[in-house]
Protein backbone atom coordinates (compact mmCIF):
# COMPACT_ATOMS: atom_id res chain seq x y z
CA UNK A 1 0.00 0.00 0.00
CA UNK A 2 1.52 3.63 -1.12
CA UNK A 3 -0.23 4.91 1.75
CA UNK A 4 0.76 9.16 1.91
CA UNK A 5 3.09 9.62 -1.10
CA UNK A 6 4.53 13.09 -1.12
CA UNK A 7 6.99 14.38 -4.50
CA UNK A 8 9.81 15.75 -4.45
CA UNK A 9 11.62 14.00 -1.82
CA UNK A 10 14.72 16.81 -2.20
CA UNK A 11 14.35 19.91 -3.58
CA UNK A 12 17.16 23.17 -3.68
CA UNK A 13 15.44 26.51 -4.43
CA UNK A 14 16.93 30.23 -4.60
CA UNK A 15 15.53 32.94 -2.88
CA UNK A 16 12.60 34.49 -4.76
CA UNK A 17 11.97 31.07 -7.17
CA UNK A 18 8.15 29.33 -6.71
CA UNK A 19 7.88 25.52 -6.22
CA UNK A 20 4.45 23.19 -5.52
CA UNK A 21 4.86 20.50 -3.15
CA UNK A 22 2.27 17.53 -4.24
CA UNK A 23 0.69 15.04 -1.87
CA UNK A 24 -1.58 12.28 -2.96
CA UNK A 25 -3.18 9.40 -0.57
CA UNK A 26 -4.84 6.66 -1.68
CA UNK A 27 -6.58 5.82 1.64
CA UNK A 28 -10.20 7.38 1.49
CA UNK A 29 -9.41 10.10 3.85
CA UNK A 30 -11.33 12.53 4.11
CA UNK A 31 -8.41 14.93 6.06
CA UNK A 32 -5.34 16.22 4.73
CA UNK A 33 -2.73 18.27 6.05
CA UNK A 34 0.96 19.75 5.93
CA UNK A 35 3.65 20.35 7.88
CA UNK A 36 6.64 21.67 8.54
CA UNK A 37 9.56 20.23 11.23
CA UNK A 38 12.52 22.39 12.27
CA UNK A 39 15.20 21.49 14.57
CA UNK A 40 14.12 21.57 18.47
CA UNK A 41 10.86 23.01 16.93
CA UNK A 42 8.34 20.07 16.46
CA UNK A 43 6.09 19.90 14.03
CA UNK A 44 3.95 22.49 12.98
CA UNK A 45 0.59 22.37 10.65
CA UNK A 46 1.31 25.05 7.74
CA UNK A 47 -2.69 24.60 6.53
CA UNK A 48 -5.10 21.58 6.67
CA UNK A 49 -8.28 20.62 4.52
CA UNK A 50 -10.72 18.56 7.18
CA UNK A 51 -12.61 17.85 3.93
CA UNK A 52 -12.41 18.16 0.39
CA UNK A 53 -13.65 21.24 -1.32
CA UNK A 54 -12.26 23.17 2.53
CA UNK A 55 -9.06 24.28 2.91
CA UNK A 56 -7.96 26.64 6.27
CA UNK A 57 -4.85 28.43 7.97
CA UNK A 58 -2.74 26.31 10.83
CA UNK A 59 -0.14 27.72 13.08
CA UNK A 60 2.08 28.77 10.68
CA UNK A 61 0.55 29.86 6.95
CA UNK A 62 2.16 32.69 5.95
CA UNK A 63 4.11 32.56 2.71
CA UNK A 64 2.22 29.44 1.92
CA UNK A 65 -0.89 28.64 -0.08
CA UNK A 66 -2.53 25.46 -0.67
CA UNK A 67 -5.21 23.54 -3.19
CA UNK A 68 -7.14 20.38 -2.34
CA UNK A 69 -7.58 19.32 -5.85
CA UNK A 70 -9.77 16.29 -4.78
CA UNK A 71 -10.41 13.91 -2.29
CA UNK A 72 -6.97 12.36 -3.07
CA UNK A 73 -4.64 15.35 -3.61
CA UNK A 74 -3.45 18.33 -1.57
CA UNK A 75 -0.72 20.56 -2.82
CA UNK A 76 1.35 23.38 -0.89
CA UNK A 77 2.58 26.03 -2.80
CA UNK A 78 5.69 28.61 -2.18
CA UNK A 79 4.80 31.49 -4.24
CA UNK A 80 8.10 32.99 -3.16
CA UNK A 81 10.92 31.20 -1.64
CA UNK A 82 12.44 32.73 1.14
CA UNK A 83 15.65 31.23 3.11
CA UNK A 84 13.57 31.15 6.73
CA UNK A 85 11.30 28.46 4.65
CA UNK A 86 14.30 25.80 4.56
CA UNK A 87 12.67 22.44 6.36
CA UNK A 88 11.25 19.31 6.13
CA UNK A 89 7.91 19.18 4.84
CA UNK A 90 5.05 16.57 5.58
CA UNK A 91 2.00 15.61 4.22
CA UNK A 92 -0.63 13.64 6.26
CA UNK A 93 -4.08 12.47 6.14
CA UNK A 94 -6.81 10.48 8.45
CA UNK A 95 -10.01 9.26 8.00
CA UNK A 96 -11.45 12.20 9.73
CA UNK A 97 -10.67 15.73 11.05
CA UNK A 98 -8.06 15.48 14.26
CA UNK A 99 -7.82 12.07 14.28
CA UNK A 100 -4.43 9.67 14.29
CA UNK A 101 -2.74 10.47 10.96
CA UNK A 102 -0.44 8.78 8.61
CA UNK A 103 2.34 10.61 7.07
CA UNK A 104 3.97 10.45 3.88
CA UNK A 105 8.07 10.20 3.88
CA UNK A 106 8.84 14.00 3.93
CA UNK A 107 10.24 16.51 1.63
CA UNK A 108 13.92 18.12 2.38
CA UNK A 109 13.39 21.78 0.76
CA UNK A 110 16.37 24.49 1.05
CA UNK A 111 16.05 27.33 -0.04
CA UNK A 112 19.66 29.28 -0.67
CA UNK B 1 4.91 28.68 27.17
CA UNK B 2 4.73 26.31 24.20
CA UNK B 3 1.42 24.34 24.26
CA UNK B 4 2.91 20.96 24.40
CA UNK B 5 6.05 20.54 26.16
CA UNK B 6 8.18 17.47 26.29
CA UNK B 7 11.56 16.94 28.09
CA UNK B 8 13.76 16.88 25.01
CA UNK B 9 16.43 14.29 26.39
CA UNK B 10 18.54 12.53 25.09
CA UNK B 11 17.83 9.68 27.23
CA UNK B 12 20.57 6.92 27.08
CA UNK B 13 19.43 4.02 28.59
CA UNK B 14 20.74 0.15 28.56
CA UNK B 15 18.68 -2.68 26.66
CA UNK B 16 16.23 -4.54 29.28
CA UNK B 17 15.56 -0.53 31.26
CA UNK B 18 12.57 0.42 32.15
CA UNK B 19 12.37 4.38 30.53
CA UNK B 20 9.26 6.79 31.19
CA UNK B 21 8.44 10.55 29.37
CA UNK B 22 6.37 12.97 30.34
CA UNK B 23 4.70 15.37 28.00
CA UNK B 24 2.86 18.37 29.64
CA UNK B 25 -0.08 20.34 27.84
CA UNK B 26 -1.68 23.69 28.31
CA UNK B 27 -4.90 23.92 26.77
CA UNK B 28 -7.30 22.37 29.36
CA UNK B 29 -10.26 21.79 26.42
CA UNK B 30 -7.73 19.24 24.70
CA UNK B 31 -9.29 15.98 24.32
CA UNK B 32 -7.68 13.54 22.12
CA UNK B 33 -3.83 12.59 23.26
CA UNK B 34 -1.65 10.11 20.98
CA UNK B 35 2.19 9.43 20.75
CA UNK B 36 4.19 9.23 18.28
CA UNK B 37 7.69 7.42 17.33
CA UNK B 38 9.62 9.00 14.61
CA UNK B 39 13.05 7.59 13.13
CA UNK B 40 16.24 9.40 12.15
CA UNK B 41 14.87 11.22 8.81
CA UNK B 42 11.80 9.66 8.99
CA UNK B 43 8.20 10.43 8.96
CA UNK B 44 6.53 10.23 12.00
CA UNK B 45 4.66 7.22 12.89
CA UNK B 46 1.18 6.66 15.45
CA UNK B 47 2.73 4.39 18.36
CA UNK B 48 -0.71 4.44 20.58
CA UNK B 49 -4.00 6.52 21.42
CA UNK B 50 -3.96 7.68 24.92
CA UNK B 51 -6.92 7.24 26.86
CA UNK B 52 -8.49 8.52 29.88
CA UNK B 53 -8.56 4.68 31.34
CA UNK B 54 -4.96 4.32 30.29
CA UNK B 55 -4.03 1.92 28.14
CA UNK B 56 -1.29 -0.70 27.28
CA UNK B 57 0.09 -2.26 24.30
CA UNK B 58 2.72 -4.81 24.77
CA UNK B 59 5.78 -3.44 26.62
CA UNK B 60 4.60 0.40 26.25
CA UNK B 61 1.92 2.12 28.72
CA UNK B 62 0.32 5.24 28.48
CA UNK B 63 -1.48 7.26 30.77
CA UNK B 64 -3.33 10.71 30.90
CA UNK B 65 -3.43 12.52 34.45
CA UNK B 66 -5.97 15.38 32.95
CA UNK B 67 -5.87 16.98 36.54
CA UNK B 68 -2.77 17.91 36.06
CA UNK B 69 -2.02 17.84 32.51
CA UNK B 70 0.31 15.33 31.42
CA UNK B 71 0.81 12.31 29.50
CA UNK B 72 3.19 9.82 30.19
CA UNK B 73 4.87 7.15 28.12
CA UNK B 74 6.21 4.24 29.97
CA UNK B 75 8.40 1.44 28.05
CA UNK B 76 9.25 -2.06 29.89
CA UNK B 77 12.38 -4.01 28.51
CA UNK B 78 13.99 -1.78 26.23
CA UNK B 79 15.16 -2.60 22.80
CA UNK B 80 17.50 -1.71 20.53
CA UNK B 81 15.06 -1.18 18.03
CA UNK B 82 13.37 1.54 20.56
CA UNK B 83 16.15 4.09 19.80
CA UNK B 84 13.55 6.90 18.46
CA UNK B 85 12.37 10.04 19.12
CA UNK B 86 8.63 10.28 20.64
CA UNK B 87 6.22 12.92 20.14
CA UNK B 88 3.58 13.81 22.18
CA UNK B 89 0.75 14.98 20.52
CA UNK B 90 -2.43 16.91 21.88
CA UNK B 91 -6.04 17.71 20.06
CA UNK B 92 -9.06 19.53 21.13
CA UNK B 93 -11.69 20.41 18.47
CA UNK B 94 -9.78 22.69 16.56
CA UNK B 95 -6.36 21.78 15.95
CA UNK B 96 -3.64 19.32 16.67
CA UNK B 97 -0.42 20.20 18.27
CA UNK B 98 2.82 18.11 18.13
CA UNK B 99 5.39 18.21 20.87
CA UNK B 100 9.25 18.82 20.22
CA UNK B 101 9.83 15.12 20.98
CA UNK B 102 11.90 13.05 23.28
CA UNK B 103 14.95 11.30 22.06
CA UNK B 104 15.73 7.82 23.04
CA UNK B 105 18.68 5.92 22.65
CA UNK B 106 18.79 1.78 24.06
CA UNK B 107 22.29 0.76 23.77
CA UNK B 108 23.40 -3.16 24.16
Amino acid sequence: NAGVTQTPKFQVLKTGQSMTLQCAQDMNHNSMYWYRQDPGMGLRLIYYSASEGTTDKGEVPNGYNVSRLNKREFSLRLESAAPSQTSVYFCASSPLYNQPQHFGDGTRLSIL
Amino acid sequence: RKEVEQDPGPFNVPEGATVAFNCTYSNSASQSFFWYRQDCRKEPKLLMSVYSSGNEDGRFTAQLNRASQYISLLIRDSKLSDSATYLCVVSNNNDMRFGAGTRLTVKP
